[in-house]
């Protein structure tokens, strides 16, 4: 079984802050796929990074960074100088890349509200 | 333009009605995916087509029936619905379904049904 845990629900910052969402999964597979998408006010959910389970170096992106620990079964997401247009609910998700069912199971996702 | 479509973005409809919601990418991509959210779920998977065949009913109920007639194009027929199945469906594209790994799915701006 698959699990993807996104303890906080809701956090709201001010803008220029920094905020990490963490992301927490569980899976019995060696070979998984992590994944973040950023569904804004919109409704249409947007992919932001995928990483593969042998892949741990920590990727950067503009004002976006994630940090993932195999150690601690941990794909964290990181906003730098945060602003207005961050506000949006982001889910983490996990997929396995073997054994038949490569089911996209996403955390409950966790609203950021960034006030300016 | 976004890369996928979803037609139309409302629907309001009796528990006695039929009705169809449509998908349609433009990324050329080869597997599309139906999924529901709710606000009291996480987003969960309902079906996969992978090259025009469902490879995935995630066991969902009969009144919902899937329909891939091609590669870019994804329905999703409605027929006597309870008001528990109101909620935001959700439709996404990926390169393609592969035991080798999980593709990045982009999704379409959703469909927000209510049944009354």
């Amino acid at each position: 079984a698959q699990k993807v845990t996104q303890a906080q629900t809701e956090i709201s910052v001010v803008e220029k802050e920094d905020v990490t969402l963490d992301c927490v999964y569980e899976t019995r597979d060696t070979t998984y796929y992590l994944f973040w998408y950023k569904q804004p006010p919109s409704g249409e959910l947007v992919f932001l990074i995928r990483r593969n389970s042998f892949d741990e170096q920590n990727e950067i992106s503009g004002r976006y960074s994630w940090n993932f620990q195999k150690s601690t079964s941990s794909f964290n997401f990181t906003i730098t100088a945060s602003q207005v247009v961050d506000s949006a609910v982001y889910f983490c998700a996990l997929s396995e890349g073997q054994g038949g069912s490569e089911k996209l199971v996403f955390g409950k996702g966790t609203k950021l509200t960034v006030n300016p | 333009e976004t890369g996928v479509t979803q037609t139309p973005r409302h629907l309001v409809m009796g528990m006695t009605n039929k009705k169809s919601l449509k998908c349609e990418q433009h990324l050329g991509h080869n597997a599309m995916y139906w999924y529901k959210q709710s606000a009291k779920k996480p987003l969960e998977l309902m079906f996969v087509y992978n090259f025009k065949e469902q490879t995935e009913n995630n066991s969902v109920p009969s009144r919902f029936s899937p329909e891939c007639p091609n590669s870019s194009h994804l329905f999703l027929h409605l027929h006597t619905l309870q008001p528990e199945d109101s909620a935001l469906y959700l439709c996404a594209s990926s390169q393609e379904w592969s035991l080798a790994g999980a593709y990045e799915q982009y999704f379409g701006p959703g469909t927000r049904l209510t049944v009354t």
